[in-house]
């Protein structure tokens, strides 16, 4: 079963810095990770996949990397801003099942 | 599009009434999930569906939980009794690629929250 671990539960930055959001699974054999925005009371917004044979993917401000031999992935955020406050989830595909970290909570203080 | 639409997105209900959820995935979609959300266990998969059909309900808490897909364009989640522990944040997903392509972003509704009395 993969085990998803996101470090730290939370994260408050000034306006301006780079975010590192960290993701760790247990199981290698995986199709792929997947990075996710929640904002308070809302659904979730699929930001990044990168797929088993990737090594990273990038949209605008944001670069996820996948390194399936250590079992991590690391989402950058850069120039941080206060609109990027929300929870970040990274979740890991097996089968036909994603499993979700417990989330970053990132606040950007302007 | 529209994207996965949800309803209620507010349900507030007295222990031991029935609950259904509705979703309505993608056009085009053939994959639709039903997760739960809660603050001590986080997002579960409770039910996967391809083509309409129930692939895997073993996330499924206890057999008061039922989940239907009577064609592409619509599913509910029901509850039956509901249960204070039931209150949770309710969302359905969906997908137009297998998960084993490696590809397959999901698409989440705005959820339904369900307090439960």
């Amino acid at each position: 079963k993969q085990e998803v671990t996101q470090i730290p539960a939370a994260l408050s930055v000034p306006e301006g810095e780079n975010l590192v959001l960290n993701c760790s699974f247990t199981d290698s054999a995986i199709y792929n990770l997947q990075w996710f925005r929640q904002d308070p009371g809302k659904g979730l917004t699929s930001l990044l996949l990168i797929q088993s044979s990737q090594r990273e993917q990038t949209s605008g401000r944001l670069n996820a990397s996948l390194d399936k031999s250590s079992g991590r992935s690391t989402l950058y955020i850069a120039a941080s801003q206060p609109g990027d406050s929300a929870t970040y989830l990274c979740a890991g595909s097996n089968d036909y099942k994603l499993s979700f970290g417990a989330g970053t909570t990132v606040t950007v203080r302007a | 599009d529209a994207g996965v639409i949800q309803s209620p997105r507010h349900e507030v209900t007295e222990m031991g009434q029935e609950v259904t959820l509705r979703c309505k995935p993608i056009s085009g979609h053939d994959y639709l999930f039903w997760y739960r959300q809660t603050m001590m266990r986080g997002l579960e998969l409770l039910i996967y569906f391809n083509n309409n059909v129930p692939i895997d309900d073993s996330g499924m808490p206890e057999d008061r939980f039922s989940a239907k897909m009577p064609n592409a364009s619509f599913s509910t989640l029901k509850i039956q009794p509901s249960e204070p522990r039931d209150s949770a944040v309710y969302f359905c997903a969906s997908s137009s690629l297998p998960t084993a392509s490696g590809a397959n972003v999901l698409t989440f509704g705005a959820g339904s929250r369900l307090t439960v009395l």
